[in-house]
């Protein structure tokens, strides 16, 4: 069983087209996150949603809009793709806040802007 | 301020053990975190330690946190070639919301 699942797997696109990335846990997690991956490899937080609610925004081009219907989904929508926008988008999930952020990673959404 | 430093590449030989370091600048650290990615795959926890806490060992895995200097490194005893992948390094902060502060990770090859 996938536990927090992405689709597609690969997008590639044209400048200037708008996109979106899908994702779904089945772990029955409060909060939902997007990560994104630069060709570095470097990781950096986008969004968290806590129960549909945005609780993190971090300085994303507002192009860059996340919708959560349900706790169980996170989508992850680009408005008029740049060429910067290519990277590895990663969804994840973690329980309730105790203190220790377990967060369960999706495959990841490697997006490819030409 | 938050920011998460490691050495970008390790090289070690099949048997040996191998030692990756992190540096974090944010003294209200809780926990800091050792995540792993294998290639064209999502990151995975391994392990995590409560910023209180000095060690922790875990089968092969043992984290030890230097908190006066803010210093974490994993230790991987009798590294495998399945061990080869890139090891993240994170904090995470009080009133945090759940963020996690990441490193650039440090790709780890293990060689026969």
């Amino acid at each position: 069983d996938t536990a927090v699942s992405q689709t597609p797997k690969y997008l590639v696109t044209q400048m200037g087209n708008d996109k979106s990335i899908k994702c779904e846990q089945n772990l029955g997690h409060d909060t939902m996150y997007w990560y994104k991956q630069d060709s570095k490899k470097f990781l950096k937080i986008m969004f968290s949603y806590n129960n549909k609610e945005l609780i993190i925004n971090e300085t994303v081009p507002n192009r860059f809009s996340p919708k959560s219907p349900d706790k169980a989904h996170l989508n992850l929508h680009i408005n008029s793709l740049e060429l910067g926008d290519s990277a590895v988008y990663f969804c994840a999930s973690s329980p309730p806040f105790t203190g220790v952020t377990e967060a369960f990673f999706g495959q990841g959404t490697r997006l490819t802007v030409v | 301020g938050e920011d998460v430093e490691q050495s970008l590449f390790l090289s070690v030989r099949e048997g040996d053990s191998s030692v990756i370091n992190c540096t974090y600048t944010d003294s209200s650290s809780t926990y800091l975190y050792w995540y792993k990615q294998e290639p064209g795959a999502g990151l995975q926890l391994l392990t995590y330690i409560f910023s209180n806490m000095d060690m922790k060992q875990d089968q092969r895995l043992t984290v030890l946190l230097n908190k006066k200097d803010k210093h974490l490194s994993l230790r991987i005893a009798d590294t495998q070639t399945g061990d080869s992948a890139i090891y993240f390094c994170a904090e995470s902060t009080t009133g945090g919301y759940n963020k996690l502060i990441f490193g650039a990770g440090t790709r780890l090859a293990v060689h026969p």
